[in-house]
């Protein structure tokens, strides 16, 4: 079975300053997506970026971006320019190329604080 | 474009009496439905998907149950409410673009 960690329960950055946050998953699947989705204070969950495991270019979504390491199954968010927006909770999740269901798993999540 | 409706948005249920939640989605057709729930500052526990009209899978037993009567609607019901069902429910929905969209959430405390 698949699974998501996200070892980091709570960050917090400067305004303007850059900060990862750290996602790894466990599969025997080859071909996968991964996601990344922010919970800001109003609970609404909303897509950050999505990467395709076949593909080996990271994703980028502005100020969002990826480090994809297949090998090692790790899967981290890079904000740059934090802004006091982007103060949320962030849920990396998992999802099966083949899968006719759509299932995610999601990891724990890692609140994120933005200080002024 | 596509948009999803969730409600109601909070409700507050004592302890014995029915639940009933609902989701809608327009601007698609025959997409994958879901119900999640979320404990205070935790992660996401998926309860239910619907991949069409009638067809639902349980993912985890409890006191909860979902139903699909039409392509694009998506119901959770309970006929008793415990109090271990409260917390933040929340639907979603997919189609091929492997992306899940969600709705706005309802809050639940049964009390």
């Amino acid at each position: 079975a698949q699974t998501v960690t996200q070892s980091q329960p709570e960050m917090s950055v400067q305004e303007a300053e850059t900060v990862t946050l750290s996602c790894t998953y466990d599969t025997s699947e080859n071909n996968y997506y991964l996601f990344w989705y922010k919970q800001p204070p109003s609970r609404q969950m909303i897509l950050v970026i999505r990467q395709e495991a076949y593909k080996q270019q990271n994703a980028t979504e502005n100020r969002f971006s990826v480090n994809f390491q297949k090998a090692a199954k790790s899967f981290s968010l890079k904000i740059s320019d934090s802004q006091l927006g982007d103060t949320a909770m962030y849920f990396c999740a998992f999802r099966r190329l083949t899968s006719n269901t759509g299932k995610l798993i999601f990891g724990q999540g890692t609140t994120l604080q933005v200080k002024p | 474009s596509q948009t999803i409706h969730q409600w109601p948005a909070t409700l507050v249920q004592p302890v014995g009496s029915p639940l009933s939640l609902e989701c809608t989605v327009e601007g698609t057709s025959n997409p994958n439905l879901y119900w999640y729930r979320q404990a205070a500052g935790r992660g996401l526990q998926l309860l239910f998907y619907s991949v069409g009209i009638g067809q639902i899978s349980s993912e985890v037993p409890q006191n909860l149950s979902a139903s699909r009567p039409q392509d694009r609607q998506f119901i959770l019901s309970s006929k008793k409410l415990l109090l271990s069902d409260s917390g933040f429910y929340l639907c979603a929905w997919a189609t091929g673009q492997n992306i899940q969209y969600f709705g706005a959430g309802t809050r639940l405390s049964v009390l």
